[in-house]
């Protein structure tokens, strides 16, 4: 069984660092990319960042671009996300996904909360 | 990366068919040929219905699919049940490993 575990969420002041994992099961981690999309409480999804099956390619959503970095350690079957200089605008429930350009299965989400 | 435009809200009696539209632009939607959709039930994860225009994953019932004219893709639920009331949001690359999502639809039924 597929299975998608956010973790690392929760309340930073403005300006701060947060760095969220995902911790992938049930299939080859290696062979497929990632994606990380966020969810602002009570609005729709927005693509924050996405990476290929070997960490080659990656890419950043413009309101995140030069702040946030996404990598993966295929060792540990896992995903990050480091958030930095966080803003207001950041507080979102954080999925991960699977698949880099359909995801096909997603984590329940990590709430990340910026708040001074 | 504007939010691909999509319809607030669309409803329809069970056994009718609903349809929701997704346009973008010829960077996104228009150029390539992964737009995907996906439903959200409240407090769950997104799930995936459709990707690359047309294709069904696995488990998701052929009353669902997917079709795309130049910069507007649609999804189209058939035979409307309860259970497919929920957000609709469509998906779409839009280039250099960029990807936007639609702005999300209620579907209601009625």
């Amino acid at each position: 069984e597929v299975q998608l575990v956010e973790s690392g969420g929760g309340v930073v002041r403005p300006g701060g660092s947060l760095r969220l994992s995902c911790a992938a099961s049930g299939f080859t981690f290696g062979d497929y990319g990632m994606t990380w999309v966020r969810q602002a409480p009570g609005k729709g999804l927005e693509w924050v960042s996405g990476i290929s099956w070997n960490g080659g390619s990656t890419g950043y959503a413009d309101s995140v671009k030069g702040r946030f970095t996404i990598s993966r350690d295929n060792a540990k079957n896992s995903l990050y996300l480091q958030m930095n200089s966080l803003r207001a605008e950041d507080t979102a429930l954080y999925h991960c996904a699977r698949g880099f350009y359909s995801k096909d299965y997603w984590g329940q989400g990590t709430l990340v909360t910026v708040s001074s | 990366q504007s939010a691909l435009t999509q319809p607030p809200s669309a409803s329809g009696s069970p056994g009718q068919s609903v349809t929701i539209s997704c346009t973008g632009t010829s960077s996104d939607i228009g150029g390539n040929d992964y737009v995907s959709w996906y439903q959200q039930h409240p407090g769950k994860a997104p799930k995936l219905m459709i990707y690359e225009v047309t294709k069904r994953p696995s488990g998701v019932p052929d009353r669902f699919s997917g079709s795309k004219s130049g910069n507007t893709a649609s999804l189209t639920v058939s035979g409307l049940q309860a259970e497919d009331e929920a957000d609709y949001y469509c998906s779409s690359y839009a280039g250099i490993n960029n990807f936007v999502f639609g702005t999300g639809t209620k579907v209601s039924v009625l």
